[in-house]
């Protein structure tokens, strides 16, 4: 079945450059997506990126897309303490509804 | 707007007795889902209903666990009779379309906690 990994803890200095690293396995995934949980909150959309394109970039977030390897990042430029959470990597493929998500990676920044 | 509410926030329950979730989607969204977060893993997909009917059911656990969403509005997902393997964190989610790439919402969460 599909499967979706990603490294449990990150820690960066506010102003400082998050880079989240995701890998996954399921070649047919058409959508990509990053999600962020904040403590005490449900699950927010930040950004999504279809499979044929390899870069999306939206403020100071960066999405980029390695389909050869299966491998999808997140950086978020000038890193705040307000984007302390849990970021979810996550898939689906085309055609169907179910979402396929990682572990989720704590951000923790530190002042 | 009111987004995707689940009720309740906390749940607290012995081993062996029975627990109902509640989510109420966004208004007009036809597509609800339920997923699961155990002990600090990966979110897991559980169904989705398209309106009343459940169009993928893949994810449930076992028998125990029975998901309705009569009328195609808000849906339970019951747990009867909870096991300790049953804490966690249930999210639904709701989208109005099926097709290309739709957001899909997500509530707060219900945290559950068997013991």
């Amino acid at each position: 079945g599909e499967d979706v990994e990603q490294s449990l803890f990150l820690s960066v200095r506010e102003g400082d450059s998050s880079v989240i690293n995701c890998t996954y396995t399921d070649s047919s995934s058409t959508y990509l997506y990053w999600y962020k949980q904040e403590p005490g909150a449900g699950l927010q959309l930040l950004t999504y990126i279809f499979s044929n394109m390899d870069m999306k970039q939206d403020q100071r977030l960066t999405v980029l897309l390695n389909k050869k390897d299966k491998h999808l990042s997140l950086r978020i430029a000038d890193t705040q303490t307000g984007d302390s959470a849990i970021y979810f990597c996550a898939e689906r493929s085309g055609g169907y509804q179910k979402v396929t998500f990682g572990t989720g990676t704590k951000l923790q920044v530190i002042p | 707007e009111a987004g995707v509410t689940q009720f309740p926030s906390h749940s607290v329950i012995e081993k062996g007795q029975t627990v109902t979730l509640r989510c109420d989607p966004i208004s007009g969204h036809d597509n609800l889902y339920w997923y699961r977060r155990v002990m600090g893993k990966e979110i897991k997909f559980l169904l989705h209903f398209v309106k009343e009917s459940k169009q993928d059911e893949s994810g449930m656990p076992n028998n125990r666990f029975l998901a309705e969403r009569t009328g195609g509005t808000y849906s339970t997902l019951k747990v009867q009779p909870a096991e300790l393997e049953d804490s966690g964190v249930y999210f639904c989610a709701s989208s109005l379309l099926t097709g290309a790439n739709t957001e899909a919402f997500f509530g707060q969460g219900t945290r559950l906690t068997v013991v």
